[in-house]
Parts: structure tokens; C-alpha cells; sequence
């Protein structure tokens, strides 16, 4: 059974980092596309990166820069290092599998949520 | 890359069908057969009710299905029940290696 849990979330200052990890379980992360999501309270979702199996990273624009996607494959683990941190990065950020085709995400981690304040 | 245009909200009685719509331009939902439709539920993650346009992952109901017509998709949910209640979201890749989403619709079930 496929599985994702997501750790890391909570509150930081304008400014600082976080990292999000996300266990998987059920499958092995290095040979999936593995993408982050996010949802800013009450909006829409966001895609924010993927991370394909060849290693390749991508990033919406408005986090690029700041943000970096990995893998640990000894751990089968997914990261998104958040650096800079923006009030407008408040959000609920889910990690999941490309299960269905390359791009788009299948099955889903719990969320996260990140807040950014002061 | 733009937000697929969703309309904000879609409501049908038990029992009848209700079609929400998702349109993007010919460099995303025009331009390639990977668009799918999502179902959330308050305080949930969301669940993918639709891939690849128009194919149901196991255990989603035949009562959803998916059809694309040039730069716009539809998501369609026949049967009406109350469960289905919740919000709705399209995806489509975008090229350049970008996925993006619809704003949402919010479907009630009266």
C-alpha cells in the first residue's frame, strides 16, 4: 500500500527556512516523479516542484531561488528545503507521487501546514 | 503559468448530473492528455478522481467521468449523491516541465 507522512511543518519568521520530509512507504521514491503541492488557507492549489526519478528538479517561479527539492534514497524520503520564507508561502504544503502519469499528482501525503509570521 | 479557469461553483440535486468545466489555453489543457480532476474534502487531502483526461483510478465510481474539448476539460458526475459534495480541482501539464491547477469549484449537492 502506497504511503506518504509528512513532517517539519509549523511556524517561522519572515526570513528563515524550514524542511518539509516526507516518508514513503510502498513504493521506492527514486524510481517516482514525487511532486509538492501547497494551498494557501481557504485558496486553491498551488504546484510547487517536482523532483523526477533521474534526479532533475523544477520549481514554480515564485519559489525559485528559495526552495530545493531532494531525496534520500537510503531512507526513501522526499525534502523541500524552504529558505527566505515569504508571509504569502503560509500554507498547507502536501507532498505526493506521480502515480497516474509524469506530471500529475496521484496519491497524497496528510499536508503539512507552514505558517510564516512574525 | 496561469490558473486554469474553473467556474466557482456547481450544485445539482441527488440523483442528477452535474458538469464542471476547466479551461486553459493550447500550451496546457489544448496541448496535452494529462489533465486530472481531484476531489477534497474539508480539512483533507485531495484524492484524484480522474487522470489521463478521462481514465478512473481503481475504486473511484464510474460516475464520474472526464472528457476534453480543445483548450477545455470537463469533469462530470452522473448520479448525484451526497458524498460527492466538496471541492473540485483540474490539473494539467503546462510544458517546460510545470504543472497547473484550476482554481476550484465547489460543488453542493442541494
Amino acid at each position: 500500500e502506497v504511503q506518504l507522512v509528512a513532517s517539519g511543518g509549523g511556524l517561522v519568521q519572515p526570513g528563515g527556512s524550514l524542511r518539509l520530509s516526507c516518508a514513503a512507504s510502498g513504493f521506492t521514491v527514486s524510481g517516482e516523479y514525487m511532486t509538492w503541492v501547497r494551498q494557501a488557507p481557504g485558496k486553491g492549489l498551488e504546484w510547487v516542484s517536482v523532483i523526477y526519478s533521474n534526479g532533475n528538479t523544477y520549481f514554480t517561479d515564485s519559489v525559485k531561488g528559495r526552495f530545493t527539492i531532494s531525496r534520500d534514497n537510503s531512507k526513501n524520503m522526499v525534502y523541500l528545503q524552504m529558505n527566505s520564507l515569504r508571509a504569502d508561502d503560509t500554507a498547507v504544503y502536501y507532498c505526493a507521487r506521480n502515480d497516474y502519469d509524469f506530471w500529475n499528482p496521484g496519491s497524497w501525503g496528510q499536508g503539512l501546514l507552514v505558517t510564516v509570521s512574525s | 503559468q496561469s490558473a486554469l479557469t474553473q467556474p466557482p461553483s456547481a450544485s445539482g440535486s441527488p440523483g442528477q448530473s452535474v458538469t464542471i468545466s476547466c479551461t486553459g489555453t493550447s500550451s496546457d489543457v489544448g496541448g496535452y492528455n494529462y489533465v486530472s480532476w481531484y476531489q477534497q474534502h474539508p480539512g483533507k487531502a485531495p484524492k484524484v478522481m480522474i487522470y489521463g483526461v478521462s481514465k478512473r483510478p481503481s475504486g473511484v465510481p464510474d460516475r464520474f467521468s472526464g472528457s476534453k474539448s480543445g483548450n477545455t476539460a470537463s469533469l462530470t458526475v452522473s448520479g448525484l449523491q451526497a458524498e460527492d459534495e466538496g471541492d473540485y480541482y483540474c490539473s494539467s501539464y503546462a510544458g517546460s516541465n510545470n504543472v497547473v491547477f484550476g482554481g476550484g469549484t465547489k460543488l453542493t449537492v442541494l
